[in-house]
């Protein structure tokens, strides 16, 4: 089975501390994506990255960055949090060729709660 | 464009109630249809899916018919479990590249 993993399930940072959400999936992806889900708004892309060192704007990539230096991994970082990044972060890949077939494979989420 | 539109939650159901979750979407081409389960502190897991008109997608008792000319693919389960209480997200894709979601359906299912 492919698997995503998170790094964290929870955490809790404080407003303009430097965060770091790590995801590694294990299947040679080249499709990575970040969503965060908030009550009543669903899923909302934040960033995606169809390749190493490739990434592109979702649709609210205003207060994050991402990084990816290797195809098994997507950092989502948050450059000064704030309390309306508190959240569910959750992380998903795919193969591009096969997506409209097999969907796309999520990790499990990280709660951030920023104080 | 592309988007998704789902049924408003919350919805509570008795245990062996039938279950209908409708999804409706708009897009251009012929998109891949998906229906996602996200259980309580979990990340979403695919249910079920279908690729082309009239394609049905069934998986844990949980059914979903494509229908082109009503753009919809909406969730059915003939008999509900406590089991099946989560949230439940239609999705969308044309190009395999990038999926839309709707805003989820959240299911509490009461013995």
């Amino acid at each position: 089975d492919v698997k995503v993993t998170q790094s964290s399930r929870y955490l809790v940072k404080r407003t303009g501390e430097k965060v770091f959400l790590e995801c590694v999936q294990d299947m040679d992806h080249e499709n990575m994506f970040w969503y965060r889900q908030d009550p009543g708004l669903g899923l909302r892309l934040i960033y995606f990255s169809y390749d190493v060192k490739m990434k592109e704007k979702g649709d609210i990539p205003e207060g994050y960055s991402v990084s990816r230096e290797k195809k098994e991994r997507f950092s989502l970082i948050l450059e000064s949090a704030s309390t309306n990044q508190t959240s569910m972060y959750l992380c998903a890949s795919s193969y591009p060729q096969a997506s409209d077939r097999y969907g796309y494979t999520f990790g499990s989420g990280t709660r951030l709660t920023v104080v | 464009g592309n988007s998704v539109t789902q049924m408003e939650g919350p919805v509570t159901l008795s245990e062996e109630a039938f279950l209908t979750i409708n999804c409706t979407y708009t897009a251009t081409g012929y998109p891949s249809l998906f229906w996602y389960v996200q259980y309580p502190g979990e990340g979403l897991q695919l249910l079920l899916k279908a690729t082309k008109a009239d394609d049905k997608g069934s998986n844990k008792g949980f059914e979903a018919t494509y229908r082109k000319e009503t753009t919809s693919f909406h969730l059915e389960k003939g008999s509900v479990q406590v089991s099946d209480s989560a949230v439940y997200f239609c999705a969308l894709t044309n190009t395999g590249n990038q999926f839309y979601f709707g805003t989820g359906t959240s299911l509490t299912v009461i013995p």
